[in-house]
């Protein structure tokens, strides 16, 4: 089983800044099948990235992916305030389709 | 609209049995498979079951196998968890999914969940 580990915890930061979150598996994730999510409070979760580094549609492009292998990262460009939530990575190339523990981006 | 509204969460007692409903609309249900996903107060996101799109093959999670069974009605846009001996790690709230593409299991759908508290 793919342990996926997301670093770091919190993220503090301001509006305009730039946010990399990391996604560090275990084993190496099958085909980069790597997605990453945004959940906010109250709000179902929405996929941002597939594929490692491909956007969903309707993501802005200030959100995008890297990596490979066993490294991922999700950049934000220039948070706006709708930016703060809680950011998870999941590996679906390999059962038991694993997440990561969560990164929350925070003012 | 698009979207997944998850119902039937509520309070039930350790062993007990409890049945989710999870009612898809604003797109062709039939033509995706389905999935359910659950988060534990606390933690993190904790994938559960799979469903295909015609019903015939189900995936479950080592932690629920042979505890819970997933199920759909396409002729009602609905998809269903029947979850059994029910345990206190089983407390979380309880997300139905849709898979984007037939085979890949990442979801560009979801609802907004449902609480099953398992309690006595």
């Amino acid at each position: 089983e793919i342990v996926l580990t997301q670093s770091p915890g919190t993220l503090s930061l301001s509006p305009g800044e730039r946010a990399t979150l990391s996604c560090r598996a275990s084993q190496s994730v099958t085909n980069s099948y790597l997605a990453w999510y945004q959940r906010k409070p109250g709000q179902a979760p929405r996929l941002l990235i597939y594929g490692a580094s491909s956007r969903a549609t309707g993501v802005p492009d200030r959100f995008s992916g890297s990596g490979s292998g066993t490294d991922f990262t999700l950049t934000i460009s220039r948070l706006e305030p709708e930016d703060f939530a809680v950011y998870y990575c999941q590996d679906y190339g390999s059962s038991p389709y694993t997440f990561g523990q969560g990164t929350k981006v925070e003012i | 609209e698009v979207q997944l509204v998850e119902s039937g969460g509520g309070l039930v007692q350790p062993g007990g049995s409890l049945r989710l409903s999870c009612a898809a609309s604003g797109f062709t249900f039939s033509s995706y498979d389905m999935h359910w996903v659950r988060q534990a107060p606390g933690k993190g996101l904790e994938y559960v079951s799979a469903i295909s799109r015609d019903g015939g093959s189900t995936f479950y999670a080592t932690s629920v196998n042979d505890r819970f069974t997933v199920s759909r009605d396409n002729s009602k846009n609905t998809l269903y968890l029947q979850m059994g001996s029910l345990r206190t790690e089983d407390m979380a709230v309880y997300y139905c999914a849709r898979a984007k593409q037939l085979g890949l299991w990442y979801f560009d759908l979801w609802g907004r969940g449902t609480l099953v508290t398992v309690s006595s």
